[in-house]
């Protein structure tokens, strides 16, 4: 099956510095990803949908300032965390949807990122 | 809101015992719903899913039926493996977008 990959499977940084998590579709190409964030023992929460070329979308009560979301080819998305704190430490789990429809059907998960800030 | 319920974990059993993994469902309008399963180590994939109510999706030996009329979708199977192992994920797909909305997830255990 398609596969989609992470970087860096792991991360720790120090309050207020910002950290970049890579999601790339290996084999396939993506017109929709998805980023989602999982804290211990709940559940994974949509953060928001981006589309190739432009802008992303946002769930309610996701600071778009916070997280920046940029999806500039078929195969990458990145999830930029500003000015991390440690509120924000938490599991991120990116998937892509192959296709046009974006549907859920077709999407793909990475194996996520664990972000811990000191 | 929309909501899924999957009951809580670990799930230990012994190899070729049966398995149930109850989920229940909040949704307006007629959802799609899906199991996932997670190795360790590994991405989300889709196991199964049903689109309309008394749909049955299968897969590896897994089944779940969609009961509109108790807003449940539990995952069974009948023998399981060592190589079953997991956790699964519940989750809901609203009828009006592609949004998946997941339970908190069940760890399976089995041993030989």
């Amino acid at each position: 099956g398609a596969v989609v990959s992470q970087h860096p499977s792991r991360v720790i940084c120090k309050s207020g510095t910002s950290v970049k998590i890579e999601c790339r579709s290996l084999d396939f190409q993506a017109t929709t990803m998805f980023w989602y964030r999982q804290f211990p023992k709940q559940s994974l929460m949509l953060m928001a949908t981006s589309n190739e070329g432009s802008k992303a979308t946002y769930e309610q009560g996701v600071e778009k300032d916070k997280f920046l979301i940029n999806h500039a080819s078929l195969t990458l998305s990145t999830l930029t965390v500003t000015s991390a704190h440690p509120e924000d430490s938490s599991f991120y789990i990116c998937s892509a949807a192959a296709g046009t429809s974006g549907s859920a059907d077709t999407q793909y998960f990475g194996p996520g990122t664990r972000l811990t800030v000191l | 809101g929309n909501s899924v319920t999957q009951m809580e974990g670990p799930v230990t059993l012994s190899e070729e015992a049966f398995l149930t993994i109850n989920c229940t469902y909040t949704a307006t309008g007629y959802p799609s719903l899906f199991w996932y399963v997670q190795y360790p180590g590994e991405g989300l994939q889709l196991l199964l899913k049903a689109t309309k109510a008394d749909d049955k999706g299968s897969n590896k030996g897994f089944e779940a039926t969609y009961r509109k009329e108790t807003t449940s979708f539990h995952l069974e199977k009948g023998s399981v493996q060592v190589s079953d192992s997991a956790v699964y994920f519940c989750a809901l797909r609203n009828q009006a977008g592609t949004a998946l909305i997941f339970g908190k997830g069940t760890t399976l255990s089995v041993s030989s």
